[in-house]
């Protein structure tokens, strides 16, 4: 039982262009989420985090978008570019304090130049 | 500078035998965390340390253990591998605070993983 979906395992976009990753929850306690990024051969790597509380975050090219009651979140970049090609992973948690994370199974970004 | 650093990169173990896989951080977090992740699936949480404590998820195999002799090493021991354990294997730190603080919440750092074949 998956509890964070990402139904898009690649996506392909053309430099310039906007990057949209989506992502889908099932637990409605959920309340803090996280978008990680992962090149080959190295770990993932934190980008931009998203509370319930709120229902966008921005961090230069990078915006999410929270939509709670369609348990739903997505990464926009703009414009893309190359080095964003990537793997995406999604994170969720639930409960202040709480420290461990659900994670996605990622979704394979190709920036094509 | 690699913060989270796991060795080795790359482990080759037979059928039955033994392995452990080490990671160590510079970071002076108090939670680490090992993860299995297998070919398209996501990072699937094996168990953690809150500081000396050890947290196991109820779906985690007694074929795997963890230790945790200091604040900044942690090692992996699969006692007697299986084909299905190949894997890659991702370690991650995070500084937890308590109590917690109001929606303050914990980034976990990653190493860049091991990736183990059973043969």
């Amino acid at each position: 039982d998956q509890q964070v979906k990402q139904n898009s395992p690649s996506l392909s976009v053309q430099e310039g262009r906007i990057s949209i990753l989506n992502c889908d929850y099932t637990n409605s306690m959920f309340d803090y989420f996280l978008w990680y990024k992962k090149y080959p051969a190295e770990g993932p790597t934190f980008l931009i985090s998203i509370s319930s509380i709120k229902d966008k975050n921005e961090d230069g090219r990078f915006t999410v978008f929270l939509n709670k009651s369609a348990k739903h979140l997505s990464l926009h970049i703009v414009p893309s570019q190359p080095g964003d090609s990537a793997v995406y992973f999604c994170a969720a948690s639930a409960g202040s304090g709480t420290y461990k994370y659900i994670f996605g199974t990622g979704t394979r970004l190709k920036v094509l130049a | 500078d690699a913060m989270v650093i796991q060795n080795p990169r790359y482990q080759v173990t037979q059928f039955g035998k033994p392995v452990t896989l080490s990671c160590s951080q510079t970071l002076n977090h108090n939670v680490m965390y090992w993860y299995q992740q297998k070919s398209s699936q996501a990072p699937k949480l094996l168990f953690h340390y809150y500081d000396k404590d050890f947290n196991n998820e109820a779906d985690t195999p007694d074929n795997f253990q963890s230790r945790r002799p200091n604040t900044s090493f942690c090692f992996l021991d699969i006692r007697s591998p299986g084909l299905g354990d190949a894997a890659m294997y991702l370690c991650a730190t995070s500084r937890v605070v308590t109590p917690p603080l109001f929606l303050a919440k914990n980034i976990q750092y990653f190493g860049a993983g091991t990736r183990l074949s059973v043969l």
